[in-house]
């Protein structure tokens, strides 16, 4: 089975603070993304990546940035943690296209609390 | 307007009833189609890929129009343990490859 392992579940951070969200996947999958979801907005693709070192931003990139160093791991970071920026965030991974037909595979998720 | 729509229900069935939820997309170069489903506060996991001549999966039936730009999934015989939410996924070349996902349409299956 794929696994996408997102190490923090549960987050509390202070307005300011530098958050780091981390993301692991064991299948050698080429793709990694960082989506939020939000009640009565859906999943938003915020980064995703199809290789290391390469970042392509998503729909709502503004805040954040993205890191791959390895390629089974891809990281979000919130340079300065906003209450706006409170939500539940899922990080996702998957072969290039023409392999299993691209379907995603998340993590269990990060609840992210900003005070 | 919103790549990819769904009616976010919540749609009440009872338990054996049949149900069927749309779903649809903006861009006619769009390539890729699946159905997810979602518990609360849990992640998405992939119920079906939708092909273009249709595919089944047990009591679950995915129809595809490229024509008029839509999607379906079609649940027969409902259980209780459906109750979720369904969620449509999307996917054009010019997005990379990640997917656009439809908001969810709730679905609440009754004893």
């Amino acid at each position: 089975d794929v696994k996408v392992t997102q190490s923090s579940r549960y987050l509390v951070k202070r307005t300011g603070e530098k958050v780091f969200l981390e993301c692991v996947q064991d299948m050698d999958h080429e793709n990694m993304f960082w989506y939020r979801q939000d009640p009565g907005l859906g999943l938003r693709l915020i980064y995703f990546s199809y290789d290391v070192k390469m970042k392509e931003k998503g729909d709502i990139p503004e805040g954040y940035s993205v890191s791959r160093e390895k390629k089974e791991r891809f990281s979000l970071i919130l340079e300065s943690a906003s209450t706006n920026q409170t939500s539940m965030y899922l990080c996702a991974s998957s072969f290039s296209p023409g392999v299993s037909g691209n379907t995603i595979y998340f993590g269990e998720g990060s609840w992210l609390t900003v005070v | 307007r919103k790549e990819v729509e769904q009616d976010p229900g919540p749609f009440n069935v009872p338990e054996g009833a049949t149900v069927a939820f749309n779903c649809t997309y903006s861009n006619s170069a769009s390539q890729s189609f699946f159905w997810y489903r979602q518990d609360c506060r849990k992640e998405p996991k992939l119920l079906m890929s939708v092909y273009s001549s249709g595919n089944e999966d047990g009591r679950f039936t995915a129809q595809l129009n490229r024509a008029s730009q839509y999607i379906s999934l079609l649940i027969r015989d409902s259980k209780l343990s459906d109750s979720a939410t369904y969620l449509c996924a999307v996917n054009t070349r010019n997005s990379g490859y990640a997917l656009n996902f439809g908001k969810g349409t709730s679905l609440l299956v009754t004893p």
